[in-house]
């Protein structure tokens, strides 16, 4: 298996401008989670999806910031307008979520978005 | 979920065992103690979890006391490619979610 895939892995942008990152989790996972991190923050959960469905956002920042997830191979986090603040490293993970079972998460390489 | 504490950094000796200590004070009944660690530039990496029993898989081992406050990692023969932040996280273990709360870390640096 390839392991996560996301695109691109480095994005440079002026400020005001839409920014899309994308994700494709491992085949057959049914949870998807999209985190951010910077020196200052640390690592933060943004969303996450089960299923499908977005379960919790309480991490998405603000109305700038949006996450879709279409069909169960493919997610995007959408940031419009982008800031400088919002400059961090953008990584999504997928894990198989199933009662009470092993619900490890794998990482995705991660985005580093940088803002000017 | 249960807030950890760890050392921010540490130091290792080539080929020496790597024992990480995690402090968590507050843990519930139900909380498992997870271990993740990040590799410069890419993606955490889960490493091991554990409930109330000792565990040891090929990465790692964990031990946690018998009051579970507190818990070790241990990288029996550290390389330098063990070079990392390691994460532990102390979470719910269920099916209504899966989140992951990563705090500060331990630097362990291994050195030759």
């Amino acid at each position: 298996d390839a392991g996560v895939i996301q695109s691109p892995r480095h994005e440079v942008t002026e400020m005001g401008q839409e920014v899309t990152l994308r994700c494709k989790p491992i085949s057959g996972h049914n949870s998807l989670f999209w985190y951010r991190q910077t020196m200052m923050r640390g690592l933060e959960l943004l969303i996450y999806f089960n299923n499908n469905v977005p379960i919790d956002d309480s991490g998405m920042p603000e109305d700038r910031f949006s996450a879709k997830m279409p069909n169960a191979s493919f997610s995007t986090l959408k940031i419009q307008p982008s800031e400088p603040r919002d400059s961090a490293v953008y990584f999504c993970a997928s894990s198989l979520t199933f009662g009470l079972g092993e619900n490890e998460q794998f990482f995705g390489p991660g985005t580093r978005l940088t803002v000017l | 979920d249960a807030k950890t504490t760890q050392p921010p950094s540490m130091d290792c000796a080539e080929g020496r065992a790597a024992n990480l200590p995690c402090n968590h004070s507050t843990i519930s009944g139900n909380e498992y103690v997870y271990w993740y660690r990040q590799i410069h530039s890419q993606g955490p990496q889960y490493i091991i979890h554990g409930l109330k029993n000792n565990e040891t898989n090929e990465m790692a081992s964990l031990i946690i006391t018998e009051d579970r406050k507190s818990s070790t990692l241990i990288l029996p023969h550290a390389t330098l490619r063990d070079t990392a932040v390691y994460y532990c996280i102390v979470r719910v273990y269920n099916n209504a979610g899966n989140m992951l709360t990563f705090g500060g870390g331990t630097r362990l640096m291994v050195k030759p």
